[in-house]
């Protein structure tokens, strides 16, 4: 069964600091994984997009990396902001067939001033 | 970049009622788009998958006669919840899908049924 799993479930850090948050799945065979941010009451928002030859890649403060032989992927946020508090969804999609992404539960992650 | 509409973006009804979202890509063609329901702090629970001319497919659970989805071209797609209750209260949300390689969320509808 294709599964994303997204920890911690939680996350409260100081502004100014860094987090790091993971992502392991099962999905299979992979497309490709994105990280989506996902403000209260908000749609999800597209934060980066890896396939399978892709091992790492940036939007700003945003940093994602992507494993395919461990099937892990994590999304490093630096020098946080409080606008960053908000859910970081993980999904996964696969290749061929129908297109029905697998999604993570997220990480609610907190900035506190 | 690519932006994905919904309307209306908050709704009250009141029990019995039916109410219509649509969603909208705006600047590109969706040739496959997402409804989603969210529940507060819990993840999008997909509800149905529809392709521009066919039916949706629902997934397992969702009653397709009591969620109405209908794809009518390639830049709209409708939900209609019929004769909705107050259990039916929920942040509904869709997605487009240009291809295979990226899908766009629109900005979620919050129902609230009294």
């Amino acid at each position: 069964k294709n599964q994303v799993e997204q920890s911690p479930q939680s996350l409260i850090i100081l502004e100014g600091k860094n987090c790091t948050l993971q992502c392991n799945y099962t999905v299979s065979p992979f497309s490709n994984l994105r990280w989506y941010k996902q403000d209260t009451g908000r749609g999800p928002v597209s934060l980066t997009i890896m396939t399978f030859s892709e091992n790492t890649k940036s939007n700003g403060r945003y940093t994602a990396t992507l494993d395919a032989d461990t099937k892990q992927s994590s999304l490093h946020i630096t020098a946080s902001q409080l606008s960053d508090s908000a859910s970081y969804i993980c999904v996964v999609s696969v290749t061929g067939g129908s297109y029905i992404p697998t999604f993570g539960r997220g990480t609610s992650l907190i900035v506190h001033p | 970049g690519a932006v994905v509409s919904q309307h209306p973006s908050r709704v009250i009804c009141k029990s019995g009622t039916s109410v219509k979202i649509e969603c909208r890509s705006l600047d590109f063609q969706a040739t496959t788009m997402f409804w989603y329901r969210q529940f507060p702090k819990k993840s999008l629970m997909l509800m149905a998958t529809s392709n521009e001319g066919s039916k949706a497919t629902y997934e397992q659970g969702v009653e397709k006669d009591k969620f109405l989805i209908n794809h009518a071209s390639l830049t709209l797609s409708t939900l209609t919840v019929t004769s909705a209750h107050p259990e039916d209260s929920s942040f509904y949300i869709c997605s487009a899908a240009p291809g295979i390689y990226e899908q766009y969320f629109g900005p979620g509808t919050r129902l609230t049924v009294t």
